[in-house]
């Protein structure tokens, strides 16, 4: 089946620093690829759509400068977190999908925990 | 915003099925009734999902009413290992965002 990888699981930073995390489709090309960030006994909230080669597209009420995501190629997604600061500190956790998984749902990664300091 | 609604939790016994309800009185005719369930501090992870039909895989049995109104998924027979928060949502086959709701968290207790 379809697996997504994400990198890393947890990662603690500075306040002001820069965090990278990466989202891998493993054995399918992944068109589009969502982001979503989860604070504890919340839900899911999406962050973001990004589709290979274009801008990503941000929901409402969340900062594209702060949360950068780039999404260069078709197995490869990347959100960075600029300039972190304490509020930043969540889940964050990427799903794709591919052609060949269209009308099967999405694939989502394990999760990031983001813990800035 | 959501288009589902499901209860905040439910509790069930080990070995017993777990009937798990989703109310979708806003779904069109193209959208599918997809559920996920996440564990503690992992990522999202796939049930089954629906069109009219009712389903069944390895993990669960999904019932969908006549008038797509509603949904229950059933696991069959509940183990410890089915503790998690249980998403169901509805969304179209094609690239459409999935939007998360609250959820039902599920214990199983012994």
């Amino acid at each position: 089946g379809a697996v997504v990888s994400q990198h890393p699981s947890r990662v603690i930073c500075k306040s002001g620093t820069s965090v990278k995390i990466e989202c891998r489709s493993l054995d399918f090309q992944a068109t589009t690829m969502f982001w979503y960030r989860q604070f504890p006994k919340q839900s899911l909230m999406l962050m973001a759509t990004s589709n290979e080669g274009s801008k990503a597209t941000y929901e409402q009420g969340v900062e594209k400068d702060k949360f950068l995501i780039n999404h260069a190629s078709l197995t490869l997604s990347t959100l960075t977190v600029t300039s972190a600061h304490p509020e930043d500190s969540s889940f964050y956790i990427c799903s794709a999908i591919g052609e060949a998984g269209r009308g099967y749902g999405y694939t989502f990664g394990s999760g990031t925990r983001l813990t800035v300091v | 915003d959501a288009k589902t609604t499901q209860p905040p939790s439910m509790d069930c016994a080990e070995g017993r099925a777990a009937n798990l309800p989703c109310n979708h009185s806003t779904i069109s005719g193209n959208e599918y009734v997809y559920w996920y369930r996440q564990i503690h501090s992992q990522g999202p992870q796939y049930i089954i999902h629906g069109l009219k039909n009712n389903e069944t895989n390895e993990m669960a049995s999904l019932i969908i009413t006549e008038d797509r109104k509603s949904s229950t998924l059933i696991l069959p027979h509940a183990t410890l290992r089915d503790t998690a928060v249980y998403y169901c949502i509805v969304n179209t086959d094609s690239w459409g965002k999935f939007q998360f709701g609250a959820g039902t968290q599920v214990v199983v207790t012994p």
